[in-house]
This record gives C-alpha cells, structure tokens and sequence, in this order.
C-alpha cells in the first residue's frame, strides 16, 4: 500500500491568516486529491490534480484556494484569508491509474 | 440527490460476532466503483475493500467482504468475527468513472461501529 505523510499533523491559524498544507507522497503517482472532513461530518472532496493541473474541484474551492506541486513531489494545498468555517481535518489521498485511493494521516487546522 | 447513504448512524456487535453495515448509492453511470474506508479515533482513513460495478463476484479482503447487489444498488460491508480494533466510524464511498472524471469519491455519512467485549 502506498504511503502518504501530511505536514503538519495539527495547524493553528488565526482567521484572515495563509496556511499552507502539504502533502508528500512515498513514489510516484499520476492523481492526487484534497479532501476535507468538518469535525463530525462526512469526507467532502475538494480537489483534483492530474499531470501538474487541476483536473476538478468542487464549490468547496473557491478562489482562496489554490494547490501546486512546487518541486515534483510535494502536493501542497494553501488557504489565503482563512476564515472560521475552514477548520476541519485536511485529507491528501494519492491514487494510481487503477482503482485505489490512499488517504494521508490528515492535517487538522484549526481556525481562531 | 444524496449519492451514497448509510442509514445507520451507530451500530454495535458483539465482539466475534459478524455485522453488516449498508450503503446504498444512486448513479446513472454503468462503470463505477465502490469503496469502504475505516476512520479510528486516530483520524486516519483506512482503505478496507473495493467493488467496481462490472466485478461479478463479491470483494473479499480478509475480515472484510462487500455484498454487492447492483440491481437493488447496495453494497453492504460484512465484518466477519468483529474485534475491538474494529470500534471505527466507516464510511462508503464511491467513484463514478465518467470519460473525463478525476475520479474523485463521494462519501456517504459513515456508521459509528462499537464492539462489545
């Protein structure tokens, strides 16, 4: 099974504040996604990326979100302007051209 | 329309005992697949079974296996001589493959399992 780390595991932010998570894949994957789960609630996605772009994403993303993948390996989502309804736990998942999808350990940002 | 739906908010079993989960979904898609994830205390989700909607026979994964019965679109989890390591929240999961799509999933509401010792 592919591994995923997240950096970093917990992130305090203050509201209006940038954030930026970020994701790092074991090997090599052709698909990474952002999911985010409201303390609670259900998984919701946010993102795809697909050969260095995004391929969808959902009215979660608005403009003050953005994902890169800076040097090739990392998978970084940033949050600009955050804002109280924000706070959740964070979810890279990697997938191969098959089926699967791998979840990293999460990030849970939470916004003061 | 909710896409995956798990009725059951909380479930609890005796531990050994089996115990069902039910996940129901609702697509027009003829390729799809179905996923369950396990969600500790911890956080983490935890990739348990899949079923791809052309698969004939039911996913097996150790413990685990999906009853899948796509003219009712259900795919129940089956956890087989439940342990207290099962005590989870799970949540179905599926991914419509439509030309184009990213594959992403679309969660249902997930079942807060508890094994009794």
């Amino acid at each position: 099974e592919p591994e995923v780390t997240q950096t970093p595991s917990h992130q305090v932010t203050q509201m209006g504040q940038e954030v930026i998570l970020r994701c790092v894949p074991i090997s090599n994957h052709l698909y990474f996604y952002w999911y985010r789960q409201i303390l609670g609630q259900k998984v919701e996605f946010l993102v795809s990326f697909y050969n260095n772009e995004i391929s969808e994403k959902s009215e979660i993303f608005d403009d003050r979100f953005s994902v890169e993948r800076p040097d090739g390996s990392n998978f970084t989502l940033k949050i600009r302007s955050t804002k109280l309804e924000d706070s959740a736990m964070y979810f890279c998942a990697i997938g191969p051209a098959t089926y699967e999808q791998y979840f990293g350990p999460g990030t849970r940002l939470t916004v003061t | 329309a909710q896409k995956i739906t798990q009725t059951q908010p909380g479930m609890f079993v005796q531990e050994k005992e089996a115990v069902t989960l039910d996940c129901t979904y609702d697509t027009s898609d003829q390729s799809y697949g179905l996923f369950w994830y396990k969600q500790p205390s911890s956080g983490e989700m935890i990739f348990l079974i899949y079923q791809g909607s052309y698969d004939e026979q039911n996913a097996t994964e150790g413990r685990y296996s999906l009853n899948f019965q796509k003219a009712r679109k259900s795919a129940n989890l089956v956890i087989s001589a439940s342990q207290l390591g099962d005590s989870a929240m799970y949540f179905c999961a599926m991914r419509e493959v439509n030309s184009g799509s990213a594959r992403q999933l679309t969660f249902g509401s997930g079942t807060q399992l508890t094994v009794l010792p």
